[in-house]
């Protein structure tokens, strides 16, 4: 069966400060995508990151960067430097890769409710 | 960027009404899914929908939810006799499909069944 914990439920930092939500994942499939998605106040879903699998490089993109462990079955997500609109809920998402089709049905984690103070 | 939408934003019914939500994805995507988020809880996969059909379901999506795309443009989910338990933010989300996977998700509708 395929799973996603988000062990934080919640966390709350200073303006500035650099945090790190953590992934764990559980799933037999060889081939897998992970995401990241970020449900602001407003509640809409804002993908931030898809990785595959096969590809455990290290992503940076702006204040946000991702490291992928395969051998621990994690993908966590760091904010450097935070800022208050970054106060969100994180999801954590997982999906198997299905032959010839879409690999949309995402199983999700419950989610790291990141508050941001000034 | 272009985006998904869903109306109404916020829907109210009666216990045993139907309900229809209504979707209009990005235009050049092919592929559509409905999911679910109870307050304070995960967002969970209902049903995906590609070439007119449903490609895959969860346990959710009993005998009492049907998707729809009755034009091209339309993606509809209904909900034909709503239970208490019902009560969810539905969110739609649409993607292009193949190796370049990503999900576009509408704002959500909020349904509250009384």
């Amino acid at each position: 069966a395929q799973k996603v914990t988000q062990a934080q439920t919640e966390i709350s930092v200073v303006e500035k400060e650099d945090v790190t939500l953590d992934c764990v994942y559980e799933t037999r499939d060889t081939t897998y995508y992970l995401f990241w998605y970020k449900q602001p106040p407003s509640g809409e879903l804002v993908f931030l990151i898809r990785r595959n699998s096969f590809d455990e490089q290290n992503e940076i993109s702006g204040r946000y960067s991702w490291n992928f462990q395969k051998s621990t079955s994690s993908f966590n997500f760091t904010i450097t430097a935070s800022q208050v609109v970054d106060s969100a809920v994180y999801f954590c998402a997982l999906s198997g890769a299905h032959y010839g089709g879409s690999q949309g049905n995402l199983i999700f984690g419950k989610g790291t409710k990141l508050s941001v103070k000034p | 960027e272009p985006e998904v939408t869903q109306t109404p934003s916020h829907q109210v019914t009666q216990m045993g009404q139907e309900v229809i939500l209504r979707c209009v994805p990005i235009s050049n995507h092919l592929y559509f899914y409905w999911y679910r988020q109870i307050l304070g809880q995960k967002v969970e996969f209902l049903v995906s929908f590609y070439n007119n059909e449903i490609s895959e379901k969860s346990e959710i999506f009993d005998d009492q939810f049907s998707v729809e795309r009755p034009d091209g443009s339309n993606f509809t989910l209904k909900i034909r006799s709503t239970k208490l338990e019902d009560s969810a933010m539905y969110f739609c989300a649409s993607s292009a499909g193949g190796g370049n996977e990503k999900l576009f998700f509408g704002s959500g509708t909020q349904l509250s069944v009384l």
